[in-house]
């Protein structure tokens, strides 16, 4: 079975410029997580599906954040306009439930210059 | 307070120690308990679920105490290969969400 799938793996860009993170869910799970990793604060939950509505986006740091879910096997996470704080590593993890465990894709590495 | 707080080490311990890293967690409500290894410019991957009875997988050991609000795992017999952040990941009882701890890094020394 394919784990979670994230593209691209590293992007690089320019400040100002729209980003787009693209996820695959393992088939089957119901629940869909995005999470930004830094240094500075660790694994930060940014918003969660659950049957590709979002339940929980306390997490997104602003407006110029957005998530979406067409289908159970698709989301993208978009950051428009892009700033030079947004460079971290981005995952997408999902699972059968809230509460049970999560799988992780291998993540986007994004560079914001 | 943190929800879930661990000790950030590093462990530095050579190879065939046993060392042990503790994660103490704040809601009572807590339900759901992990643990997940982080290897350097990786993603966090599951090492094991944490039972009420306390499990064992091989030389990995998690146990729980919710008297004392806290979760521990065991490591026997270490390898260079253990050397990892371990992140200890708890249920937030009542936002419908898992809080990831900052993680312990260990480090296996021959």
């Amino acid at each position: 079975d394919a784990g979670v799938i994230q593209s691209p793996r590293h992007e690089v860009t320019e400040m100002g410029q729209e980003v787009t993170l693209r996820c695959k869910p393992i088939s089957g799970h119901d629940y869909l997580f995005w999470y930004r990793q830094t240094m500075m604060r660790g694994l930060e939950l940014l918003i969660y599906f659950n049957n590709n509505v979002p339940i929980d986006d306390s997490g997104m740091p602003e407006d110029r954040f957005s998530a979406k879910m067409p289908n159970a096997s698709f989301s993208t996470l978009k950051i428009q306009p892009s700033e030079p704080r947004d460079s971290a590593v981005y995952f997408c993890a999902s699972s059968m439930d809230w509460a049970r465990e999560q799988y992780f894709g291998p993540g986007t590495r994004l560079t914001v210059t | 307070r943190k929800e879930v707080e661990q000790d950030p080490g590093p462990f530095n311990v050579p190879e065939g120690a046993t060392v042990a890293f503790n994660c103490t967690y704040s809601n009572s409500a807590s339900q759901s308990f992990f643990w997940y290894r982080q290897d350097c410019r990786k993603e966090p991957k599951l090492l094991m679920s944490v039972y009420s009875s306390g499990n064992e997988d091989g030389r990995f050991t998690a146990q729980l105490n919710r008297a004392s609000q806290y979760i521990s795992l065991l490591i026997r017999d270490s390898k260079l290969s253990d050397s990892a952040t371990y992140l200890c990941v708890v249920s937030s009882g009542g936002y419908n969400k898992l809080i990831f701890g900052a993680g312990t890094r260990l480090a296996v020394h021959p």
